[in-house]
């Protein structure tokens, strides 16, 4: 079945600064991955996602890019604010009947002032 | 519109004990997932519901059932509650005809003593 990976498990950036995370999946047959902020007490909230046949997605200050060749995307904050303090899950499914979303483990993402 | 909601938001059980847990999905959307977030195992996929019909499941035990009624509600149920299944369990759904993006409730946090 589908494994994704995520990297880093923990990551601190000053304030303004960009920060970067990374995720690979096993099944070349996924074709949708979303990106989650969850904050603490909340469930996760989709903050961006792409399908299979986009390279590429930017909205505002986010974007995620997407190499199936090499089976990663990844996740691109620029101008982090304190506010983007969260964890942070990418997960990858299968567009089919009954799909199944897997997860990565997560990113615990601090924005220093 | 109202997002997706979950009750209770905390309970407390003792072990042997059986749960029920409750999900209403954003008005409109048919399909109910749910999952169990852990810190050791992370964001793990339960089941899925779709017109009151189980359509995907998990690699959860027995123990953990669900369903779904006419009005697209959900409830989980956890019969003879192990410690390990002290967690936060999230409910998510998805609209019709919109691919893939499911949107989570708050979770129930679970915890067995």
């Amino acid at each position: 079945g589908e494994n994704v990976e995520q990297h880093p498990s923990t990551l601190s950036v000053q304030e303004g600064d960009s920060a970067v995370i990374k995720c690979t999946y096993s099944d070349s047959a996924s074709n949708y991955f979303p990106w989650y902020k969850q904050e603490l007490g909340k469930g996760p909230q989709l903050i961006i996602d792409i399908r299979s046949n986009v390279g590429e997605k930017k909205d505002q200050r986010i974007a995620v890019t997407l190499n199936k060749t090499a089976k990663h995307f990844s996740l691109h904050i620029t101008e982090t604010q304190p506010e983007d303090s969260a964890v942070y899950f990418c997960a990858a499914s299968i567009r089919s009947y009954g799909q199944n979303f897997v997860f990565g483990p997560g990113t615990r993402l601090s924005v220093l002032p | 519109k109202a997002g997706v909601t979950q009750t209770p938001r905390y309970l407390i059980k003792t072990r042997g004990q059986q749960v029920t847990l409750s999900c209403s999905p954003i008005s409109g959307h048919r399909s109910v997932s749910w999952y169990q977030q852990t810190p050791g195992q992370g964001l793990q996929f339960l089941f899925e519901y779709f017109s009151e019909t189980q359509r995907n499941k998990g690699n959860f035990p027995g123990r953990f059932s669900g369903r779904q009624f006419s009005n697209s509600r959900s409830e989980m149920n956890v019969s003879t509650l192990e410690l390990g299944d002290s967690a936060l369990y999230l409910c998510a759904s998805r609209p019709p005809g919109a691919g893939d993006t499911q949107y989570f409730g708050p979770g129930t946090r679970l915890t067995v003593l």
